[in-house]
């Protein structure tokens, strides 16, 4: 049972280029989450799909997009890396919505 | 901003009760206290939450007082895997619910 798996788990950018970090969750869960970290601090909410079909902006979705392309999958695309999204990205999912959340392991991601 | 406030860092010996305070002086009726932990660079874990009694499952006890300004998380014999950061967590309403992760407290386990 892997839980929530995100892909990559490293990548370096160079600014303008683009990417997207891939999430996938095999617990049947409705919700997922799309977090950042920055060193010493603690996780701030990107975008987050309350179901299939839906998704909603988080307190820091500028220059982030994101897809739910199906109940498994929620993906995050920088369209334009800029150095300050710099930082480890989390995904999460959960079976009811902000109720507890299962986090991937991280994706560590350097724009030079 | 978060909405609470804990300790940075806190020591406890392997084997004892670890402890760990959370103020959350400006919750509301119906803003639940999560807790997670965050060993070494791992995704977060989560391992308990309530909304004003006390709570307690395999991994840990939430104590809640009766005000709701603060609470305390107790895991009841801390082994050194325990070793980790701990964000205590209020679901802000006013946020429209999101999870409003602060700096948390590093708690160490010695042996």
């Amino acid at each position: 049972n892997a839980g929530v798996t995100q892909t990559p788990k490293f990548q370096v950018l160079k600014t303008g280029q683009s990417m997207t970090l891939q999430c996938a969750q095999d617990m049947n869960h409705n919700s997922m989450y799309w977090y950042r970290q920055d060193p010493g601090m603690g996780l701030r909410l990107i975008y987050y799909s309350a179901s299939e079909g839906t998704t909603d902006k988080g307190e820091v979705p500028n220059g982030y997009n994101v897809s739910r392309l199906n109940k498994r999958e929620f993906s995050l695309r920088l369209e334009s890396a800029a150095p300050s999204q710099t930082s480890v990205y989390f995904c999460a999912s959960g079976t009811g919505l902000w109720g507890p959340q299962h986090f991937g392991d991280g994706t560590r991601l350097s724009i030079l | 901003d978060a909405k609470t406030t804990q300790p940075p860092s806190m020591d406890c010996a392997e084997g004892r009760a670890a402890n760990l305070p959370c103020n959350h002086s400006t919750i509301s009726g119906n803003e639940y206290v999560y807790w997670y932990r965050q060993i070494h660079s791992q995704g977060p874990q989560y391992i308990i939450h309530g909304l004003k009694n006390n709570e307690t499952n395999e991994m840990a006890s939430l104590i809640i007082t009766e005000d709701r300004k603060s609470s305390t998380l107790i895991l009841p014999h801390a082994t050194l895997r325990d070793t980790a950061v701990y964000y205590c967590i209020v679901r802000v309403e006013d946020s429209n619910y999101q999870l409003i992760w602060g700096a948390g407290t590093k708690l160490i386990i010695k042996p």
